[in-house]
Formats: C-alpha cells, sequence, structure tokens
C-alpha cells in the first residue's frame, strides 16, 4: 500500500485536459510544499516533470502543470497529446522520520 | 550532459548479499545528495535510501532499514548500496537519481530528482 493516493487511471482524448489527484496526510503534502511528479515510459527511467507542487524544469512543455490544496496534490495535463500516454506518479517529502513517498501511479491513456 | 550508470545487479538467493554502484558523469557528483528508488516488476515506485553530498546524514525506508547501506565514494564519483538479508520482496530494478538542487546551488529541489539512471535488475530467487 502506497503511502499516496493516486488514481490507478485516467483517460482523456487528443486536445483534452486531465488531472490526476495525489492524496496525502498533514505529515507529507499537507506539511511541505515539496510534492514532486514524474513521468515514466515502460521500460524507462522516470522523468521529473513537476517539482515543489507547481515549477517545471527547463525543457518541460506548459501543458503541464502542478497544484496543491490541503492534502491533495494535482498534475494537470491540458492538450492531451498522444505521447502523454505514460505512468505518472507523485512523490512527497515526509520529515519525521525523514523519509520520502510515493503514490501508487497512475496510468494514463490517450484515446 | 548528467549521466549516471548502475551496475552490480543479477540474482541471489534468499539471504544473501549483493553491491549495487552508481557511477556518477556530467556534474560535480560531489555537491549532490543522492537516493535510490526501486521498482518492483509491474509495479509503483518506492524510495528506497538518501545520502547527503558529504555523506554525513543518511535515511532508509522502514522496508530496509538495516539491511541496507547507502555510501558514496565523491573522489571516484560513485554511489553504491550495500544490500544484505535479500527477501523476495526485495526483487526490483534499482534506480539511482540525482537531486536536482546541489549543496551550494541557488535553483531547483533537494525534494525532486532531475537524473535517473537506467536502473539495475536484482532478482531475489531460489
Amino acid at each position: 500500500q502506497s503511502a499516496l493516493t493516486q488514481p490507478a487511471s485516467v483517460s482523456g482524448s487528443p486536445g483534452e485536459s486531465i488531472t490526476i489527484s495525489c492524496s496525502g496526510t498533514s505529515s507529507d503534502i499537507g506539511a511541505f510544499n515539496y510534492v514532486s511528479w514524474y513521468q515514466q515510459h515502460p521500460g524507462k527511467a522516470p522523468q521529473l516533470i513537476i517539482f515543489d507542487v507547481s515549477n517545471r524544469p527547463s525543457g518541460i512543455s506548459n501543458r503541464f502543470s502542478g497544484s496543491k490544496s490541503g492534502t491533495t496534490a494535482s498534475l494537470t495535463i491540458s492538450g492531451l497529446q498522444p505521447e502523454d500516454e505514460s505512468d505518472y506518479y507523485c512523490t512527497s517529502f515526509v520529515h519525521n522520520p525523514p523519509r520520502r513517498v510515493f503514490g501508487g501511479g497512475t496510468k494514463l491513456t490517450v484515446l | 550532459q548528467v549521466q549516471l550508470v548502475e551496475s552490480g545487479g543479477g540474482v541471489v538467493q534468499p539471504g544473501g548479499s549483493l553491491r549495487l554502484s552508481c557511477v556518477a558523469s556530467g556534474f560535480n557528483f560531489y555537491n549532490f545528495g543522492m537516493h535510490w528508488v526501486r521498482q518492483a516488476p509491474g509495479k509503483g515506485l518506492e524510495w528506497v535510501a538518501f545520502l547527503q553530498h558529504d555523506a554525513n546524514d543518511k535515511a532508509y525506508a522502514g522496508s530496509v532499514k538495516g539491511r541496507f547501506t547507502i555510501s558514496r565514494d565523491n573522489s571516484d564519483s560513485t554511489l553504491f548500496l550495500e544490500m544484505n538479508s535479500l527477501r523476495g520482496d526485495d526483487t526490483a530494478v534499482y534506480f539511482c537519481a540525482k537531486e536536482q538542487k546541489g549543496n551550494n546551488d541557488g535553483s531547483g529541489s533537494h525534494f525532486a530528482w532531475d537524473s535517473w539512471g537506467q536502473g539495475a535488475l536484482v532478482s531475489v530467487s531460489s
């Protein structure tokens, strides 16, 4: 059982927007603005797409955006493209004891 | 460019030991905190361990604490994971990952990983 809760799957059509939620607690997402999101294609290493809740690394499309409300973080992908079809993971810092926790992952299908 | 290359994976019997290495290049390894993250076959990502840039601080997931040891050799730009008392549920691809923000950097986050290795497969089976 993962520490953070994500939907197992989401889907959308090209051009649409989708949102993936990541639910935590007051000890992780609710306590810190240290949520990051990763995209992982099959057989590949994860790639950072959002850090510190809502920041995009250089080179990441502005179609990807992140937000947080209380103990839930969200990743929104707008203007869905076929290459967005992938697995997405959220992660957060937890303080006591210091560690990182992941969500179980969400499989995005672009219809 | 940044490159992380893991090695040392393989098949080991339950109760056995294995040592993973991760050779870094393309950045000042001694300035960055490093982590190990694993992924069991067909499963999600699981954080395993962290080691501060100067090795003065480290942390482990509860599932590996007391069995795994993370270490580094900054002179060789290499990260290690010593794994003892291996169990079947340790079977996974093990990735090393670099923190986005370095010790003296002004940008990025210590709580995100911007570079990952290709992974090393560890299979624990009799």
